[in-house]
């Protein structure tokens, strides 16, 4: 089956850091760019990062720039997020999308929630 | 960034009925637009991409239509499980921007 599923959601402090990771399956994940896209609960959609087949070419919103690293092993199929220096407002529904940075998302994951909260 | 805005931003309509959803975009994207369906507590599903083509496996009564700056989504009959937020999605200019959503619910 093709599909993504994401981990490592949770709930974090203001200025902490976690690492979410997705796993990929039924396809082959080194022909994709790969992206996280956000939802604050409730609210609309908002393209986080994304990176190229091979990682060394990578993208970013201006919100997370500087705090967030995208990154793949495309070994073992998977895509992470590295998120420091948490804010409240990075409180939201976290989502794995095949896709990089200049197309569209044709594959999502079911998403992993982020709660930034002291 | 290229700003989407979409119209409604949400409508009410009856099972059979037509129903049509714009996407306008701050500047000339060409046919880079995507539509997604979202349901409550599930992820974005894909459904049209470069305007106007259909992902396969999604009903023939979606349909996509425009370019450059202006864009619609529609259903030709309204089918129960179509009651959802549609998204539309431009991936011409960096960064990827989406549409603030059209929820569409039942009459």
């Amino acid at each position: 089956e093709v599909q993504l599923v994401e981990s490592g959601g949770g709930v974090v402090r203001p200025g902490g850091s976690l690492r979410l990771s997705c796993a990929a399956s039924g396809f082959t994940f080194d022909d994709y760019g790969m992206s996280w896209v956000r939802q604050v609960p409730g609210k609309g959609l908002e393209w986080v990062s994304g990176l190229n087949l091979n990682g060394d070419s990578t993208g970013y919103a201006d919100s997370v720039r500087g705090r967030f690293t995208i990154s793949r092993d495309n070994a073992k199929n998977s895509l992470y997020l590295q998120m420091n220096s948490l804010r409240a407002e990075d409180t939201a529904f976290y989502y794995c999308a095949r896709g990089g940075y200049r197309n569209y998302f044709d594959l999502w994951g079911q998403g992993t929630l982020v709660t930034v909260s002291s | 960034a290229i700003q989407l805005t979409q119209s409604p931003s949400s409508l009410s309509a009856s099972v059979g009925d037509r129903v049509t959803i714009t996407c306008r975009a701050s500047q000339g994207i060409r046919s880079a637009l995507a539509w997604y369906q979202q349901k409550p507590g599930k992820a974005p599903k894909f459904l049209i991409y470069d305007a106007s083509s259909l992902e396969s496996g999604v009903p023939s009564r979606f349909s996509g239509s425009g370019s450059g700056t202006d864009f619609t989504l529609t259903i030709s009959s309204l089918q129960p499980e179509d009651f959802a937020t549609y998204y539309c999605q431009q991936f011409h200019g960096y960064p990827p921007t989406f549409g603030p959503g059209t929820k569409v619910d039942i009459k």
